[in-house]
């Protein structure tokens, strides 16, 4: 049972332009949510984290927007960058499975055109 | 600071025989856990460590074990491993400074090929 989806594979976005990767969780008991980007043979480098207390969390170009009702969240970046090419993975952890129990979506592909 | 490293970078075995990962987590960092990533099934959570006790664990069989030294280095087992156990092994560690949120920060893993 995938508690943490991403229903979009891949994505692509002109440089300069707004990339959004958006996240869907079914567990309501998650309390703090991560995005990690993956490059090939490498392991995930932590991105940002926004806690279930807050409904966005920004770090320069990332910004991390939660809808706990809709149990949805988004990972913005403004602008993109060719760097920003890579997978990207939501997470989502809760103080009742553990809070180094990350569930993982399946990640979505991230393509930023020069 | 250097980040978590994990040796080796690759591994081929032959069914049946046992393997061994081998962690170091960041320096201060006291909580190891370990992922598996296959294309079928993603990032699972296999088991975590904290003060050389395993204090959580995935849905795994026994077959997959670990453990954990004082110096917080953490390894991980497989025995009698079948094709299906072919994956990318992660290591990640957090502060565990005793909060409900942690931050984990991953090493570059373990591709282990089962022939």
């Amino acid at each position: 049972d995938q508690q943490v989806k991403q229903n979009s594979p891949s994505l692509s976005v002109q440089e300069g332009r707004i990339s959004i990767l958006n996240c869907d969780y079914t567990n309501s008991m998650f309390d703090y949510f991560l995005w990690y980007k993956k490059y090939p043979a490498e392991g995930p480098t932590f991105l940002i984290s926004i806690s279930s207390i807050k409904d966005k969390n920004e770090d320069g170009r990332f910004t991390v927007f939660l809808n706990k009702s809709a149990k949805h969240l988004s990972l913005h970046i403004v602008p993109s960058q060719p760097g920003d090419s890579a997978v990207y993975f939501c997470a989502a952890s809760s103080a009742q499975t553990g809070a180094n129990n990350l569930f993982f979506g399946t990640g979505t592909r991230l393509t930023v055109i020069p | 600071k250097a980040g978590v490293t994990q040796t080796p970078r690759y591994l081929i075995k032959t069914r049946g025989q046992q393997v061994t990962l081998s962690c170091s987590p960041i320096s201060g960092h006291r909580s190891v856990s370990w992922y598996q990533q296959t294309p079928g099934q993603g990032l699972q959570f296999l088991f975590e460590y904290f003060s050389e006790t395993q204090r959580n664990k995935g849905n795994f069989p026994g077959r997959f074990s670990g453990r954990q030294f004082s110096n917080s280095r953490s390894e991980m087992n497989v025995s009698t491993l079948e094709l299906g156990d072919s994956a990318l092994y992660l290591c990640a560690s957090s502060l565990a400074v005793g909060t409900a949120q942690e931050t984990q920060y991953f090493g570059p893993g373990t591709r282990l090929l089962v022939l």
